[in-house]
């Protein structure tokens, strides 16, 4: 099956700072996203990205699916931005799929 | 629109209990999937239901799981009885595909249970 590694697996900023989290995978995919798992437990979607580029506020996403890398780019942060997050793929269409998860990136951001 | 709904939002039980947790896809959504993260460790894939059908199931750990979604619409997992090992937080996550395109995954906020 496809194998996800994320990277670094902890993170420990001061607030301002920004970040860049990576992701690799072993095999092509029609799909991959980033989530923001928060303290509370709570899974949030944060990018659908199976290629090219994405903004959404401070946060940015860029997958190159032909060298199976997605890299997830965190400016200025803010204490918010503290808690796990996970790289998932999924490969196939219809019915198929089912999302890998890599072991996540803890991310601490200190004020 | 609704997102992913999940209740209880957090279960305490003991060891030998029985657990029913709850999804609630986004209407309309006809994929539905089970996952978990236990003991700090990754989510893992427990189950897909495409409308009422058990797609894949590969990933339910025991027959203490059993994952029920009747008439398509929400879906159950319970589990019995409980053991120490099955504490975690339970995510459900619904999809809708159209014409071979994937819109990715919504998550709902999850169950966390924790067996004592």
């Amino acid at each position: 099956g496809i194998q996800v590694e994320q990277s670094p697996p902890d993170l420990i900023l001061q607030e301002g700072a920004n970040s860049t989290l990576r992701c690799n995978f072993s095999d092509s995919v029609n799909n991959l996203q980033w989530f923001h798992q928060n303290p509370w437990g709570q899974l949030i979607n944060l990018f659908y990205i199976p290629s090219g580029t994405k903004q959404n506020g401070r946060l940015s996403a860029t997958t190159v699916a032909t060298e199976r890398y997605s890299l997830l780019y965190i400016s200025s942060s803010q204490t918010t931005d503290s808690g796990v997050y996970f790289c998932a793929v999924a490969k196939g269409f219809q019915g198929a799929q089912k999302l890998v998860f890599g072991q996540g990136t803890r991310l601490t951001i200190n004020p | 629109e609704a997102g992913v709904t999940q209740f209880p939002s957090h279960s305490v039980i003991e060891k030998g209990q029985t657990v029913t947790l709850r999804c609630d896809p986004i209407s309309g959504h006809d994929n539905l999937y089970w996952y978990r993260r236990v003991m700090g460790k990754e989510i893992k894939f427990l189950l897909h239901f495409v409308k009422e059908s058990k797609q894949d199931e590969s990933g339910m750990p025991n027959n203490r799981f059993l994952a029920e979604r009747t008439g398509g619409t929400y879906s159950t997992l319970k589990v019995q009885p409980a053991e120490l090992e099955d504490s975690g937080v339970y995510f459900c996550a619904s999809s809708q595909h159209e014409q071979g395109a994937n819109y990715g995954y919504t998550f709902g906020s999850g169950t966390r249970l924790t067996v004592v």
